[in-house]
Order: C-alpha cells, then structure tokens, then sequence
C-alpha cells in the first residue's frame, strides 16, 4: 500500500512564476490536508480538502494561494507570482473517513521544497 | 483561542528517559497526537490519546489529563536516532471538521 506521494520533491523557481505541488492521498483516504514549514519552524496548517470540496481553508493566504481536489486525479496547491518568502517545505497529509481506523490519524508525504530564487 | 506550548529544545543523555510536555488550550477536543520529524524529513504518528492516562506502545509512552489540558510523551532506554523534533497536536473538531492544531514542535538531542 504506497503511502501519501507529493511530486516534485524540490521545486525551483524565480520571483513570478507560478508553482504547482501536487499530492496523492493514500489509498482510501479522502482526506487532504496541506501544510508549510518553515526551517526550525512548526507546522503551519493551510487548507483541508475532501473530493471536490474545500473544508477548511482557514491558514491560506488572501491571495495567490489556492488548493483543490479533483474526483479525479491529485490534490493540487497552487502558488502564483512567487516570491521569496514562500520558500519553504510544504507537506501534504491524508487521513480517512472519520471513523475509519483506530485513531483516524494523518498519514504525511515527503513534502516539496520550494526554493524562490 | 487555541494554544499549544511545548518547551523548545530539550537534551538528554543515551539510555535515559526523558519526558517532554505539552499544554494545551483548545475551544473543543477530540484526540491528542504526537508526532515524531527528523531533519528535514516528514513527520510521523508516534500515539494517540483520547482518554485520560497512559497509553504505552514500546519505548514510547503518552499521557494524557483532559482537566488539566496536559500531555506528555515519555521516551525510554533513548538511543541516538531518537534525536528529532517531537510535535504535539489537538484535534478539535468533531464530524466533517478533522482539522489538528499544531505545537511547534520541541526539538530533541540525545547524546552519548
């Protein structure tokens, strides 16, 4: 059973130009989750994703920023117009239907590391 | 609002034990996490605690008091690749609302 994919693992960029970090859930998961890490920093929750269906997109910035979750296909983060500051590690999660498994804990991916020159 | 301490940095020697805490302060509960990263590595699930007390699983061991919004992780007989940040994190919602609120993570160094 492969565990939660993210693609690329490092991405780089220059000022302006758009990233796309992809994310596929475990198998039987429906649930999506996105984060972004700092160095020698926590875990600073962005969005949360089901099927087709934004959750909780409480930690996104305003603006360039956006998520989905296609029926079909990889979850998707999209940054537009980088800029230096959203270099970071961002890490995907899944988890499963609630109830589903003992603890319904996150299961997380490899993450992507931006790097905005 | 939410809130969640754990102290920063924390050493210790081969072979202790060594407990690290954590506070909580969260407008609902429904399970507490502990996560175990290494450098520039993804985190992974260490244990899970819904009720009060000790849940052991191995060297490591996590407890839990919801009346005093306290936790802990306790590890054992600590050997050197145990040296990594150990994060706690709430869950707060029930139903459709799965979200984790996270510490910043308290970052373990075993020496020898």
């Amino acid at each position: 059973n492969a565990g939660v994919m993210q693609n690329p693992r490092h991405l780089v960029r220059r000022r302006g130009q758009e990233a796309r970090l992809r994310c596929s859930p475990m198998k039987g998961h429906s649930h999506v989750y996105w984060y972004r890490q700092l160095p020698e920093e926590g875990l600073k929750f962005m969005v949360y994703l089901q099927k087709e269906n934004i959750i909780d997109e409480s930690g996104m910035p305003k603006e360039r920023f956006s998520a989905e979750f296609p029926k079909e296909g990889p979850s998707i983060l999209r940054i537009q117009q980088v800029v230096r500051g959203d270099s970071a590690a961002y890490f995907c999660a899944s988890s499963p239907l609630p109830g589903q498994g003992p603890h319904n804990e996150q299961f997380f991916g490899p993450g992507t590391r931006l790097t905005v020159l | 609002g939410q809130n969640i301490d754990q102290p920063t940095e924390m050493t210790a020697t081969e072979g202790a034990i060594v407990q690290i805490n954590c506070t909580y302060q969260t407008s609902g509960f429904n399970g507490l996490f502990w996560y175990q990263q290494h450098a520039g590595e993804a985190p992974t699930f260490l244990s899970y605690n819904v009720l009060d007390g000790l849940e052991e699983k191995g060297r490591f061991s996590s407890f839990l008091s919801r009346s005093k919004g306290y936790s802990y992780l306790l590890l054992k007989e600590l050997q050197m690749k145990d040296s990594a940040s150990y994060l706690c994190a709430v869950r707060e919602g029930a139903g459709n609302n799965r979200k984790l609120i996270w510490g910043l993570g308290t970052s373990l160094a075993v020496n020898p």
